[in-house]
């Protein structure tokens, strides 16, 4: 149960798009397309963003995006805000009926 | 409105227990899967437990296997997870969150319970 891997930190200019991506393996990622996307404010509660690897959540605009490719699933924000400064998680369901979180990446609007 | 509250949190000595509960309302609580996820400071989030609509099934993280239980009480609506042989690395804030309605990701969540471990 290793976590996915993702960037520690990406970083864009307002207006600008950033990818972020996250890397499992044919136990979750590749095997599944139940890959989820959370935006989590430390002491918050997290929120979800994109679930099914593709669909949004219905409290974000159309600025986010979700594919998956292999064992590499990848957010888009686009038309980056002030406001997109957050942590963000991808998640997977996985082959043991439990599910694993991304290591967390930091998106800093410059 | 759907609202999750948990509580039980506080500070205990390495080895020790808590139990932590998590009461939801504003749903039909016998319907969903219920899970635990925690945010240690400065980590990740951590994917602990869940547990099937009706109890008969339960998954844990490595890391917790053996040392916590998640179970539930439908008809009080409640969700709790005992944590056991505590260690300083489970230091954590820890959230409950309720399963999508039909498929897996986790769309409601609790402000989160923290559990302070010392040595």
């Amino acid at each position: 149960q290793s976590a996915l891997t993702q960037p520690a930190s990406v970083s864009g200019s307002p207006g600008q798009s950033i990818t972020i991506s996250c890397t499992g393996s044919s136990s979750d990622i590749g095997n599944y397309n139940f890959v989820s996307w959370y935006r989590h404010h430390p002491g918050k509660a997290p929120k979800l963003m994109i679930y099914d690897v593709s669909y949004r959540a219905s409290a974000f605009s159309d600025r986010f995006s979700g594919s998956k490719s292999g064992n590499t699933a990848s957010l888009t924000i686009s038309g980056l805000q002030a406001e997109d400064e957050a942590d963000y998680y991808c998640s997977s369901y996985t082959s043991n009926s439990t599910y694993v979180f991304g290591t967390g990446t930091k998106v800093t609007v410059l | 409105e759907v609202q999750l509250v948990e509580s039980g949190g506080g500070l205990v000595q390495t080895g020790g227990s808590l139990r932590l509960s998590c009461a939801g309302s504003g749903f039909t609580f016998t319907n969903y899967w219920m899970t635990w996820v925690r945010h240690a400071p400065g980590k990740g989030l951590e994917w602990v437990a869940h547990i099937k609509e009706d109890g008969s099934e339960k998954y844990y993280a490595d890391s917790v296997k053996g040392r916590f239980t998640i179970s539930r009480d439908n008809p009080k609506n409640s969700l709790f997870l005992q944590v056991n042989s505590l260690r300083v690395e489970d230091t954590a804030v820890y959230y409950c969150a309720r399963r999508c309605a039909s498929t897996n990701c986790y769309i409601y969540w609790g402000q989160g319970t923290l559990v302070t471990v010392s040595s």
